[in-house]
């Protein structure tokens, strides 16, 4: 068990550039999970999947953004035609048998300039 | 619609005991967990509740008020390496995703 990682740790792109994240949750792990979180506030949910399937998306989520998950493994986040609102940090977690119990990675810090 | 209130800042003295409260409007409700962020890391899961009542975990304990709509965690013998963001969240239903409150940041002093 090597934990939940996500790659890049940090990006930093220019506004109106396109930005794919990846997240590689606990092997055995059916749920994957991402969020965003910005300096003092929690994280936000933005979508979450079950196996392969996408089982909901914020509304909050415009649509710029897309999430997959092949297979039901890794996932990836793309954020199209970045805008500088979207700066944060993007987290990724997963669980196995419970929504509560999560297991997030360390996260990906995206700056747009 | 959906809302979490929790302090959002609680100072104690290291070796006391701290309450941090969350109260919550949600459309539906299937239990509240808490989680722990220090600076610069990822949330860790602390614990669960989904009936009435209080659930010890070491020193960590927390407690739940479905009639209240509320919670507590509760920090006893504090560390200061308990100096951290907690976070309070619900699950509106059983399969659903949950919903974070904003975090209560807890300063420890010596």
């Amino acid at each position: 068990d090597t934990g939940v990682s996500q790659d890049p740790r940090h990006k930093i792109t220019k506004r109106g550039q396109n930005v794919t994240f990846r997240c590689d949750p606990i092997s055995e792990h059916n749920r994957l999970y991402w969020y965003r979180q910005t300096l003092g506030q929690g994280p936000e949910f933005l979508t979450y999947f079950q196996n392969e399937a996408q089982l909901e998306k914020s509304r909050l989520l415009s649509d710029r953004f897309s999430a997959e998950r092949p297979k039901g493994s890794f996932s990836t986040l793309e954020i199209q035609r970045t805008e500088q609102g979207d700066s944060a940090m993007y987290l990724c977690a997963s669980s196995l048998a419970t929504i509560y119990e999560q297991y997030f990675g360390p996260g990906t810090r995206l700056t747009v300039t | 619609g959906q809302s979490l209130e929790q302090p959002s800042e609680v100072t104690a003295v290291e070796g006391a005991i701290v309450q941090i409260n969350c109260t919550y409007q949600t459309s539906g409700f299937y239990g509240l967990s808490w989680y722990q962020q220090h600076d610069g890391g990822a949330p860790t899961f602390l614990s669960y509740n989904a009936l009435d009542g209080l659930e010890e975990t070491g020193r960590f304990s927390s407690f739940l008020s479905r009639s209240d709509s509320y919670g507590y965690l509760l920090l006893q013998e504090l560390q200061m390496k308990d100096s951290a963001s907690y976070f309070c969240a619900v699950n509106p239903a059983r399969d659903d995703k949950i919903i974070f409150g904003k975090g209560t940041r807890l300063h420890i002093l010596p």
